[in-house]
């Protein structure tokens, strides 16, 4: 069975902070998908990032960065010099492509300006 | 183009009673998804829905049900509805039916009082 687990419930952060989520997950797959979704007050879901389980490099977005470590099963998000709009529920996700997307409980992250 | 609409956005419902939500994929999209959102339990997946046959199901009573039309768009029904129906509603739509390439809609939110 597939699992995700965010072991950060909730986390406060002043603005201008660097802030990691964490995310590790469970598969016995050799090839799925990681996932990491914002969820604003709105409740739209909105696709951050996807990594396949074959690419192992990290990625930079602007403010966002992932790190992916298969040895530790982590997909972790960091986003650099925090901002007010920032503040979200954070999700991290796990598909082997063909199933349903996997949730973690979601990180809720508030920045304090 | 439109992203995956559904409506209502917001329902309120006496236990008991049944509910009807809709999804609009994006236009060319042939598979339909939906999660329910929980404060306690998360996103869980409910069911997925491809070229108006159901695909994947996940492990939800038989009170929820779900079609698909030729156009592509999907609804979900709940019968005699309980407390803990309360949540939010998402659907996603993909082109082919694989969750790497999902866009998600803005949620229902329903309440059953």
């Amino acid at each position: 069975a597939q699992k995700v687990t965010q072991a950060q419930t909730e986390i406060s952060v002043v603005e201008k902070e660097d802030v990691t989520l964490d995310c590790v997950y469970e598969t016995r797959d050799t090839t799925y998908y990681l996932f990491w979704y914002k969820q604003p007050p709105s409740g739209e879901l909105v696709f951050l990032i996807r990594r396949n389980s074959f690419d192992e490099q990290n990625e930079i977005s602007g403010r966002y960065s992932w790190n992916f470590q298969k040895s530790t099963s982590s997909f972790n998000f960091t986003i650099t010099a925090s901002q007010v709009v920032d503040s979200a529920v954070y999700f991290c996700a796990l598909s082997s492509g063909n199933t349903p997307l996997v949730f973690g409980k979601g990180t809720r992250l508030s920045v304090i300006a | 183009k439109a992203g995956v609409t559904q409506t209502p956005r917001y329902l309120i419902k006496t236990r008991g009673q049944q509910v009807t939500l809709s999804c609009s994929p994006i236009s060319g999209h042939r598979s339909v998804s939906w999660y329910q959102q929980t404060p306690g339990q998360g996103l869980q997946f409910l069911f997925e829905y491809f070229s108006e046959t159901q695909r994947n199901k996940g492990n939800f009573p038989g009170r929820f049900s779900g079609r698909q039309f030729s156009n592509s768009r999907s609804e979900m029904n709940v019968s005699t509805l309980e407390l803990g129906d309360s949540a939010l509603y998402l659907c996603a739509s993909s082109l082919g039916g694989k969750v790497y390439e999902q866009y998600f809609g803005p949620g229902t939110r329903l309440t059953v009082t």
